[in-house]
Order: structure tokens, then sequence, then C-alpha cells
């Protein structure tokens, strides 16, 4: 069964700093992996998807990693703001029908 | 604009009452799934329908049913049998269920316990 693990689960960084979100895997069978923000509550907002044979998706600011062989993903922020405060959370595809198993996701705090 | 719509925002259910979210999106996608997030936890999957009147149980599929009569409506009844049923929840859709299609998601319904 696919578990997948967001450590650490807060994160507060000063503003202007790089910074790399971890997502761990424990099947590395996975079809995808998607990351979402998540503003207070709201509903997600698809940031990145990487496919299987991907190692790296980039929009913006922001950079996901894929090391299918280590069972990790990293979401890479560059010079945060404080509109980047939110929960971050990954999800795996493991199965047919885009069954995803998610992280409990990091919630990021920017300070100005 | 296209986009996932759930309704309503706001949903309170009394004791032995079933309850009904909505959840329509107007991206002609043939997927939709809907999932149930609790404080300090992943989301997890209720149910999910691959097309038009066909629909799957997903991983805490009990307490709850769906129906797909529509390719663009997804309604979740949570019933009196579902003895937890404070949570927020995420309707989402897909263009097919195919593996490498993105999921994307509705601003959630939080449903309390009066």
């Amino acid at each position: 069964k696919q578990e997948v693990t967001q450590i650490p689960a807060a994160l507060s960084v000063p503003e202007g700093e790089n910074l790399v979100l971890n997502c761990s895997f424990t099947d590395s069978a996975i079809y995808n992996l998607q990351w979402f923000r998540q503003d207070p509550g709201k509903g997600l907002t698809s940031l990145l998807l990487i496919q299987s044979s991907q190692r790296e998706q980039t929009s913006g600011r922001l950079n996901a990693s894929l090391d299918k062989s280590s069972g990790r993903s990293t979401l890479y922020i560059a010079a945060s703001q404080p509109g980047d405060s939110a929960t971050y959370l990954c999800a795996a595809n493991t199965g047919a029908n885009s069954k995803l198993t998610f992280g409990k996701g990091i919630t990021l705090s920017v300070r100005p | 604009d296209g986009g996932i719509t759930q309704s309503p925002k706001y949903l309170f259910r009394k004791e032995g009452q079933n309850v009904t979210l909505s959840c329509e999106q107007n991206l002609n996608h043939d997927a939709m799934y809907w999932y149930r997030q609790d404080p300090g936890q992943g989301l997890r999957l209720i149910y999910y329908s691959q097309i038009v009147n066909d629909f799957q149980k997903g991983d805490i599929a009990e307490g709850y049913s769906v129906s797909r009569e529509k390719k663009e409506s997804f309604p979740l009844t949570v019933t009196s049998a579902q003895k937890n049923p404070t949570a927020f929840y995420l309707c989402a859709s897909s263009i097919s269920a195919g593996i490498h299609q993105p999921q994307h998601f509705g601003d959630g319904t939080r449903l309390s316990i009066l």
C-alpha cells in the first residue's frame, strides 16, 4: 500500500529565501506525482505534475523534481514571498483511474 | 469561466439526517472524484466515477452514496450511517481517468454536526 510522507509538517522562513519542500513515497511504481497548494478554507490548486518518465517540471519560481528510485520528490520555491504562505501537498498516482495518495501537507509561512 | 463548483460552502447536519453535497463541472471532464479532508490528515478518496452512470468505491465509502446521471454533476450524499461526518469535502475532476491526467479541485464544502 502506497504511503506518502511530508516532513516537516510546518515551516517558517523569512521573505526572499529559496526553500525546498520534501515528499517521500514508499512504492516507487508511480505513474506521476502532483504538487498542490491549499489556502486556508479553500480547495486545492494544482501547481505541477511530473510524469514518471520525467525528472523535473518548472513553472515560474517553482521547480519540482522526481526521483522514483529513491522514492522522493522535492518542490523548490525560489525567492519566497509572503503570498507563498499556504499548505503544500504532494500526491502520488499509483494506479489506474488516477487514484491519488496524498501526504498530510507542509504548512509554509513566509515572514515579511 | 471553466471550473468546478461545490455547494453549499457550509452545511450542518442533524442527527439521523441525510445531506447532499453538490459538485458541478463545466470542464467537459469524464472523471470525477470525492475526497474527505480531516485536520492534520491527507485527503482520502470516498468515491470516484470514470464515466456517466458508473462509479466505484474509494478507500472510505461506508456511510456515503453517489450518483452520476449527468457528465457535469457528481453529488455526494452523507447518510445517517456515517457516524463521524464532520470534515471538509472536496470534489475533483480530470479529463479522463487515465493515469497521466491531473486532477482539478473545487473550493470544498465544510460539513458540521448540529
